[in-house]
């Protein structure tokens, strides 16, 4: 069966230092992977999305960035973390070629900056 | 573009009482609509989801939601709450693209 891992579960991080999260999924090929920010009363804003090894759409510019390394590995970045970047950071996949498929959702990392 | 909203940002029930969280897309075409949930702790799961035929969905933990086309609504019902589905609940909306965009999230609260 799939399944989805993304880590560390929280994080805290000064102003100015750098950010990598981690997401890999597991038991597909080619999936759709998506980087997601969680705020309270804002819902999921999608930050990032991929279709396939290297293949990144931005959403939203902002200070973060993303890559997929491998097929089943996608990384959220950050060279200089902002007050801002605080939040709730969520890693999603559905299979390669089935957008209107649900997504499944990683347990998430919180990360704060002080 | 494809836009969702939730009118009810929190709402507070007794056990036993009904539930009907609103959802409202906007989208020209053709939709395929989704409600997720997060109980306190947890990933986000899937709670139902409709892409085509019967209009009234049937999901887990007895949960339903109706298509109505012409009102662009999707809205979650239950008729009896329990304790344990004091979650956050999250309506979806994927049209022309294969990206769903998400509705602000109701934060459901019930009171044993």
């Amino acid at each position: 069966s799939q399944t989805i891992h993304q880590w560390p579960a929280t994080l805290v991080q000064p102003v100015g230092s750098p950010l990598s999260l981690e997401c890999t999924v597991e038991g597909t090929s080619n999936p759709n992977l998506y980087w997601y920010r969680q705020a309270a009363g804002r819902g999921l804003q999608l930050l990032f999305y991929s279709v396939g090894i290297g293949q990144i759409s931005s959403e939203v510019p902002q200070n973060l960035s993303a890559s997929r390394p491998q097929d089943r590995q996608f990384i959220l970045s950050s060279k200089k973390l902002l007050l801002s970047d605080s939040g709730f950071y969520l890693c999603a996949w559905n299979p390669e070629g089935m957008g209107n498929q649900p997504q499944h959702f990683g347990d998430g990392t919180r990360l704060s900056i002080l | 573009a494809q836009s969702v909203s939730q009118h009810n940002h929190h709402v507070i029930l007794s056990e036993a009482a009904s539930l009907e969280l609103g959802c409202n897309y906007s989208y020209g075409g053709t939709v395929n609509l989704f409600w997720y949930v997060q109980y306190p702790g947890q990933h986000l799961q899937l709670l139902l989801k409709y892409f085509s035929g019967d209009p009234l969905v049937k999901g887990i933990k007895g949960f339903e939601a109706e298509f109505i086309k012409s009102k662009f609504s999707f809205n979650l019902r239950k008729p009896s709450v329990q304790w344990s589905d004091t979650a956050e609940y999250f309506c979806a909306v994927r049209g022309g693209s294969y990206i769903p965009t998400f509705g602000r999230g109701t934060s459901l609260i019930v009171h044993p």
